[in-house]
């Protein structure tokens, strides 16, 4: 089945700088990659998505890439802000009707005033 | 944007007791919802696959007898913690597969609290 990893687990950076998060996974199969962010107690909330037909995405200051075929994907956050401060998570789906998608570890996300 | 409801958000009940939390897709039919538990400062770990109209699909360790599901509607599912324990208290959260082009959103969740 598939096997997401991410890192880091952890992530400090200075307000107003980049924040880069990288997941892999081992399921060729898989086309759909969405990224969650959760704050504490909070549900995740779905922030980018990006399917395998696409390399790129951006929205504002998040953006994710994907390179299928090393079977990586990144989320990228510029011009950091402390509100930014939360759990990352991303995932991977093979898109089939129903499909579970197979979350990676999480990466603790701190940005510093 | 996609809504899932989940209630309650949070319950305290006596060991040995049943608690039943609901997990509606408020603006879509959702044909598959997912049962998650998370622990603190830990990822999701999937419980069980709800599936309308059919019996749900549970993860290897989850008993089936004890975390009863019903997914009766497209816009319902339910996870009862039957004869609850206090290692059965942690945070419960549900997500709701979105039709077409499919997309997961996530309930509130639900923190159990079992003394």
């Amino acid at each position: 089945g598939e096997n997401v990893e991410q890192h880091p687990s952890t992530l400090s950076v200075q307000e107003g700088d980049s924040a880069v998060i990288k997941c892999t996974y081992s399921d060729s199969a898989s086309n759909y990659f969405p990224w969650y962010k959760q704050e504490l107690g909070k549900r995740p909330q779905l922030i980018i998505d990006i399917r395998s037909n696409v390399g790129e995405k951006k929205d504002q200051r998040i953006a994710v890439t994907l390179n299928k075929t090393a079977k990586h994907f990144s989320l990228h956050i510029t011009e950091t802000q402390p509100e930014d401060s939360a759990v990352y998570f991303c995932a991977a789906s093979t898109g089939n009707y129903g499909q579970n998608f197979v979350f990676g570890p999480g990466t603790r996300l701190s940005v510093l005033p | 944007g996609a809504v899932v409801s989940q209630h309650p958000s949070w319950v305290i009940c006596k060991s040995g007791t049943s608690v039943k939390i609901e997990c509606r897709s408020l603006d879509f039919q959702a044909t598959t919802m997912f049962w998650y538990r998370q622990f603190p400062k830990q990822s999701l770990m999937l419980m069980a696959t709800s599936n309308e109209g059919s019996k749900a699909t549970y993860e290897q360790g989850v008993e089936k007898d004890k975390f009863l599901i019903n997914h009766a509607s497209l816009t319902l599912s339910t996870l009862t913690v039957t004869s609850a324990h206090p290692e059965d208290s942690s945070f419960y959260i549900c997500s709701a597969l979105t039709g077409g082009f499919e997309k997961l959103f996530f309930g509130s969740g639900t923190q159990l609290s079992v003394l």
